[in-house]
């Protein structure tokens, strides 16, 4: 198992340009998500997904667009760029399992550090 | 709301020494909470988690935490730290059946020898 990975791994864009991220899981997860990480700030929900097909958007999600056309891929997209969306991005997945609670965990990818300038 | 406070920005502590991070939370109803840890350039993993029963809780790595419901608090705790410890600390929070986690700003932990 790779459990869930991100692509890619580093990336420089220029204000204004556009770039999808990619998040891959192999767990066969329900819910995936995605957070930025910024210094001081620990991890902010920029938007989940609870199903195929299905999005919501969680704590900081101006600026950014996510599909979740595939049950393991969860892709997050930058329009148009701002120096302000410099960040790591981390994408997470979990199991759905309402009659155990206690197996609940999110996993983690290895982030994407994006630096726009 | 739901919401996590990590009152230490950053901790150090000597090699072999015993280690305690601080997490209060705030939270109407019973709330699942975490421990994950973040080692440089890495992703998140996760050190142990807490929803019911006993209010001591053991994770990997050696690392233990206790629920306290009076104090609002889930501090972490290890009695002797190796110098791989040193990494960044999140504590997070969560209710049941909601599988959205609020995160706490993390605390850095530097190991000297």
């Amino acid at each position: 198992n790779a459990g869930v990975t991100q692509t890619p791994k580093f990336r420089v864009l220029k204000t204004g340009q556009s770039m999808t991220l990619l998040c891959a899981q192999d767990m066969n997860h329900e819910y995936m998500y995605w957070y930025r990480q910024d210094p001081g700030m620990g991890l902010r929900l920029i938007h989940y997904s609870v199903g195929e097909g299905t999005t919501a958007k969680g704590e900081v999600p101006d600026g950014y667009n996510v599909s979740r056309l595939k049950k393991q891929n969860f892709l997050l997209g930058l329009e148009s760029a701002a120096p302000s969306q410099t960040s790591v991005y981390f994408c997470a997945s979990s199991r759905r399992d309402r009659g155990n609670p206690l197996s609940y965990e999110q996993y983690f990818g290895p982030g994407t550090r994006l630096t726009v300038t | 709301a739901q919401s996590v406070t990590q009152p230490d920005i950053h901790i150090t502590v000597s090699e072999g020494a015993s280690l305690e991070l601080r997490c209060n939370y705030s939270y109407g109803a019973t709330p699942y909470l975490f421990w994950y840890v973040q080692s440089p350039g890495q992703g998140l993993q996760l050190l142990l988690k807490y929803f019911s029963g006993d209010t001591l809780v053991q994770g990997i790595k050696g690392f233990e935490a206790e629920f306290k419901r009076s104090q609002s608090s889930f501090n972490l705790r290890k009695p002797s730290v190796h110098w791989s410890d040193a990494a960044e600390y999140f504590c997070a929070v969560g209710p049941f059946g909601n599988e959205k986690l609020t995160f706490g700003t993390g605390t850095r932990l530097t190991i000297i020898p």
